[in-house]
């Protein structure tokens, strides 16, 4: 049975960091890509950004590009993402979810979220 | 980059059928999508990837009564023998060759 579960939410403020981790486990990990997605209360699904399996290329959503960094370690079966300069429209659940395939394709499995909130 | 179109809310009685549409922008009609249903505060759940063909791959266990369908850059969701548990959100989510990831605003549906 594929699970993700996501950690490492909290109440940060403007201008602070975070590190949300995932743990995967019921699937071969190292061979799939992997994507964050959040929602902001209230609102609908936002892509933030996805890592391939094999070479690790990465993409980002233009509103956290140069802020955020999305990494993944194989050994460990964990994905990660690294939110540096966070804003208050950063504050969303933050979702990691499975791709179907090795690069961006369409989502197959959701993690439960973990909610980031940026706050003073 | 593709654009999904989604109306905002759907509703249907107990027991029969909704049918959701989802648009996909002007270019972008032979793109494969796939639906995502999220109850009232839990996560997203993956439905099923449909393709411009109308053929589609439904996820573990979700129950024969979800369906897939297509007509040029319209995707269909159709839900028959409506059930309270049916009551949720519906994303449509797509993606494209420069590997940006779009979702649809949503649809609302409610049971009567």
């Amino acid at each position: 049975e594929v699970q993700l579960l996501e950690s490492g939410g909290g109440l940060v403020q403007p201008g602070g960091s975070l590190r949300l981790s995932c743990a995967a486990s019921g699937f071969t990990f190292s061979t799939y890509a992997m994507t964050w997605v959040r929602q902001a209360p209230g609102k609908g699904l936002e892509w933030v950004s996805v890592i391939s399996a094999g070479d690790n290329s990465t993409y980002y959503a233009d509103s956290v590009k140069g802020r955020f960094t999305i990494s993944r370690d194989n050994s460990k079966n964990t994905l990660y993402l690294q939110m540096n300069s966070l804003r208050a429209e950063d504050t969303a659940v933050y979702y990691c979810a499975k791709e179907r395939q090795q690069k961006t394709s369409t989502l197959d499995y959701w993690g439960q979220g973990t909610l980031v909130t940026v706050s003073s | 980059q593709p654009v999904l179109t989604q109306s905002s809310s759907a509703s249907a009685s107990l027991g029969s059928s909704v049918k959701l549409t989802c648009t996909l922008s002007s270019g972008h009609s032979s793109y494969i999508i796939a639906w995502h249903q999220q109850q009232s505060g839990k996560a997203p759940r993956y439905l099923m990837k449909l393709e411009s063909s109308g053929s589609y791959n439904k996820g573990s266990g979700v129950p024969d009564r979800f369906s897939g369908s297509s007509s040029g850059a319209d995707r269909y969701l159709t839900i028959s023998n409506l059930q309270s548990e049916d009551e949720a959100d519906y994303y449509c989510e797509t993606w494209d060759s420069n590997t940006v990831k779009v979702f649809g605003t949503g649809t609302k549906v409610t049971v009567l």
